[in-house]
């Protein structure tokens, strides 16, 4: 069995400053992760994925990820906000293992001001 | 390429009412998925394939029958459709990657459903 969560429901930055949202997962195998994107009235993206070669992970739009297995974590980072990040990002988490489906965390509503 | 491609986009359903939901994708992808997102839970996986002429449950299967007839379609069935059931629906392919795990799914636009 897997699972996500997600620990902020929304976070709220200023444009320019730094971006933290944070995913725990728990896995019976060793796991793919990825971080999808959605904005508002649209389909979802994919940011980045994991799965088993190197443990930090660049994506689009300046976003990466870094994945520690000790901490059983895989927190989404960007060094600056910009207007455009506003949307919401989940947390997504596959084991390796046979015939094995994508498990969703609840979301975390990124909110930009200017 | 179209990717995935979900029709309709929209529809308004009283209860009991029927209808079906087709997804279809032109990436030859051998697993394919059916989501529904609502407020606050995001997305919960409702039947899944593995391959053509296979189906399986996920979390939130009842009230959905689904088909998968040939390998691009995945059709999402409502027999008797439920305020319950309005939620937007969100159809996904993927390839089967080594030792039959998942690679990245690829989303279509979503069906944006009420029933009324």
């Amino acid at each position: 069995a897997q699972s996500v969560t997600q620990l902020d429901s929304h976070v709220s930055v200023s444009e320019g400053t730094p971006v933290l949202l944070r995913c725990n997962y728990s896995s019976s195998y060793s796991p793919s992760l990825f971080w999808y994107v959605q904005h508002p009235n649209k389909g979802l993206q994919l940011l980045l994925k994991y799965t088993s070669a190197a443990t930090l992970v660049k994506g689009i739009n300046g976003f990466e990820a870094e994945f520690k297995k000790s901490e059983t974590s895989f927190h989404l980072t960007k060094p600056s906000a910009h207007m455009s990040d506003a949307a919401e990002y989940f947390c997504v988490v596959s084991p390796n293992s046979g015939y094995s489906t994508l498990t969703f965390g609840k979301g975390t509503m990124l909110l930009v001001s200017p | 390429n179209a990717g995935v491609t979900q029709t309709p986009k929209f529809r308004v359903l009283k209860t009991g009412q029927s209808m079906t939901l087709l997804c279809a994708q032109d990436m030859n992808h051998e697993y394919m998925y059916w989501y529904r997102q609502d407020p606050g839970m995001g997305l919960r996986l409702i039947h899944y394939s593995v391959g053509e002429g296979t189906t399986a449950k996920g979390e939130v299967p009842d009230g959905y029958n689904v088909s998968r007839l040939k390998k691009q379609n995945f059709l999402l069935g409502l027999e008797s459709a439920a305020p319950s059931q309005t939620s937007v629906y969100f159809c996904a392919s993927s390839y089967r990657g080594p030792l039959g795990s998942n690679t990245e799914a690829f989303f279509g636009q979503g069906t944006r459903l009420t029933v009324v």
